[in-house]
């Protein structure tokens, strides 16, 4: 069954450095996502990507955040200068054309910035 | 904007019991989709179930079935026949199917513990 990766699993970084989180979304499929869950928090929405460009962002989703799609199969997330406040659990996820389709999530990448 | 409240914060079942976690919503759209999500402590976000809210029967899978309330706004799920693996943390969401920039807007969660 086609699925959702993303990697790494877990990036730890100096606060200031700059991250980039990688997500393989399912082959098909054009809608992408960004997600974060802070530990013990609830799942919040960062951005959504169409065709090639941000289709809406959160108030979190700022300057220091970008997403791409350098090929056909990656969908990035980068941190410029990553904060103490930025450690959480990072999810990518993805959905077919239809509007009813479901959003089907990765794994996630846990981020720990020191 | 929409919100979902998931006002059980955690729950306990004995094994091969069935429990119901709550999840009510708000929202002006009178169409759009609802789904429940599990966490495992692997932190995997896993599809449950999900219901069109233009659907009048309320969706079924094996032992998972939904109660809901369009009306009420009302969307709660049932687990039958609990599991010891069903012990996770579970999030109701709600989407809009308006255009391209849909979101998935998720509740605090429910923390279930499962007895043997």
């Amino acid at each position: 069954e086609p699925e959702v990766t993303q990697t790494p699993s877990h990036q730890v970084t100096q606060m200031g450095q700059e991250v980039i989180l990688r997500c393989v979304p399912i082959s098909n499929h054009l809608y992408f996502y960004w997600y974060r869950q802070i530990l013990g928090q609830k799942v919040e929405f960062l951005v959504s990507f169409y065709n090639n460009e941000i289709s809406e962002k959160s108030e979190i989703f700022d300057d220091q955040f970008s997403v791409e799609r350098p090929d056909g199969s990656n969908f990035t997330l980068k941190i410029r200068s990553t904060k103490l406040e930025d450690s959480a659990m990072y999810f990518c996820a993805s959905r077919g054309e239809s509007p009813g389709d479901t959003q089907y999530f990765g794994p996630g990448t846990r981020l720990t910035v020191l | 904007a929409q919100t979902v409240t998931q006002s059980q914060p955690e729950m306990s079942v004995q094994e091969a019991e069935t429990v119901t976690l709550s999840c009510t919503y708000d929202t002006s759209e009178s169409d759009y989709y609802l789904f429940w999500y599990k966490q495992p402590p692997s932190r995997q976000m896993i599809l449950v179930i999900r219901q069109e809210a233009y659907k009048q029967q309320n969706a079924t899978e094996n032992r998972f079935s939904v109660n809901f309330q369009k009306a009420a706004k009302s969307f709660s799920l049932k687990i039958s026949d609990s599991q010891l693996g069903d012990a996770a943390m579970y999030f109701c969401a709600y989407r809009s199917p308006r255009g391209s920039g849909d979101k998935l807007t998720f509740g605090t969660g429910t923390r279930l513990a499962v007895r043997p």
